[in-house]
Formats: C-alpha cells, sequence, structure tokens
C-alpha cells in the first residue's frame, strides 16, 4: 500500500524550542490527519483537516493542509519533554473511502 | 466513558497455533479497522469493515481473519498461517468512511509475541 512522505524523520529538540514536521504525497488528498504514539500504547489524534489551505491548532500544536492538496504541516511551539514521541500523519487521497493513508512517522525527543 | 478497547495488552503463544484478538468500542462508529505495526515501522492494514456483516482486506491480510457480527465488535485472529505474527496490533473506529467521518480513533494495542 502507498505510505505518504513524512519528515524529518527523527529530530532532537532543546525544551522551549518550535518544531516543524510535514508530509507528502503525490496523491491530491481529501482529509489529512495528524497523530501521537507514545512508546507501547496507541496513536492519540490530535488535529483533523478537511479543506484546502485549512489551519487549526490544538493548544501548542498548529496544522496546515495544504494548498495543493498534497501535504501538510504541524507545528509545535514551545516544545516541553511530554512532547517526545513519534508523530504520524494520515490522509485520505480521494476516491479511496474507509482507508487511510499513514506516513511513516517522526520521533521526536525533547532534551532539557 | 466512551472508547475502544482491546485486549490483552499482551500475548504470548506458541509457534502454529491461533490466536484471537479482541477489540471492542462502545462510540457507535459504523467503521472499524485492525493494523499491525512493526519497530520502527508505520501502520499497515490488515482488514476494515464499513458496516455490521461486511468486512474488507486490507494490504496483508494473508493469514489473517475477521468477523463483524456486532457494530461494536471486530474480533482479528492471527492463525497459524501467518508467517511472522509477532507484532504490535492497533485497532481503531471511525463514525464513517468519508470526509469529517473518516477519522480513526485507536485503542491502546496488543503485543502479540511468538514463540
Amino acid at each position: 500500500g502507498q505510505q505518504l512522505n513524512q519528515s524529518p524523520q527523527s529530530m532532537f529538540i532543546q525544551e522551549g524550542e518550535d518544531v516543524s514536521m510535514n508530509c507528502t504525497s503525490s496523491s491530491i488528498f481529501n482529509t489529512w490527519l495528524w497523530y501521537k504514539q507514545d512508546p507501547g500504547e496507541g496513536p492519540v489524534l490530535l488535529i483533523a483537516l478537511y479543506k484546502a489551505g485549512e489551519l487549526t491548532s490544538n493548544g501548542r500544536l498548529t496544522a496546515q493542509f495544504g494548498i495543493t492538496r498534497k501535504d501538510s504541516f504541524l507545528n509545535i511551539s514551545a516544545s516541553i519533554p511530554s512532547d517526545v514521541g513519534i508523530y504520524f500523519c494520515a490522509g485520505q487521497p480521494t476516491g479511496t473511502a474507509s482507508k487511510l493513508t499513514f506516513g511513516t512517522g517522526t520521533r521526536l525527543q525533547v532534551t532539557l | 466513558d466512551g472508547g475502544i478497547t482491546q485486549s490483552p495488552k499482551y500475548l504470548f503463544r506458541k509457534e502454529g497455533q491461533n490466536v484471537t484478538l479482541s477489540c471492542e468500542q462502545n462510540l457507535n462508529h459504523d467503521a472499524m479497522y485492525w493494523y499491525r505495526q512493526d519497530p520502527g515501522q508505520g501502520l499497515r492494514l490488515i482488514y476494515y469493515s464499513q458496516i455490521v456483516n461486511d468486512f474488507q482486506k486490507g494490504d496483508i491480510a494473508e493469514g489473517y481473519s475477521v468477523s463483524r457480527e456486532k457494530k461494536e465488535s471486530f474480533p482479528l485472529t492471527v492463525t497459524s498461517a501467518q508467517k511472522n505474527p509477532t507484532a504490535f496490533y492497533l485497532c481503531a473506529s471511525s463514525p464513517g468512511t468519508s470526509g469529517a467521518r473518516s477519522a480513526q480513533f485507536f485503542g491502546p494495542g496488543t503485543r502479540l509475541t511468538v514463540l
């Protein structure tokens, strides 16, 4: 199955720094979702985007649905140690009702 | 307290044995899904069900079987035909299958180890 290109694969940042990650696809997507997964747990939905150009915030997290509908971005402001984890993007390509395509994940580590 | 439950959290089985993983949701969601996650990997879709009494194969269905006899339940059986069953299994559900109803919510996962 298809997977999204998610970057960076991993990042080490200091507490208080801002973080940016993105997902790109060769296909047009109707929906973009961002999840966070802690070790040994299921992914938790952070932000859902349904319209091109949409910008949505959830606390210190902000995500955008790219204008081309082929990409999405997630920003985390003023990172804290509990932001550590793996962040996955997921999207629903046009014409593929019910199935999501997942990114390969960005592993975030925050140092004090 | 609505959510998705998976049991057990950890499961050990001998090679050659079938094993069934439980997934229950009380969110009144129509669609349910099973994914497999290997270390350092993304999620791969095994089976999904858009409605009761109906299900479709995902990308890696070989060696697995499912049933959807009730809206709230979607058990996954890992059969002896699955060549490499040791993995972290995640169940998810969504209100529907398109647009705003397509957002999937995940259970806590079951880690299966085949000895």
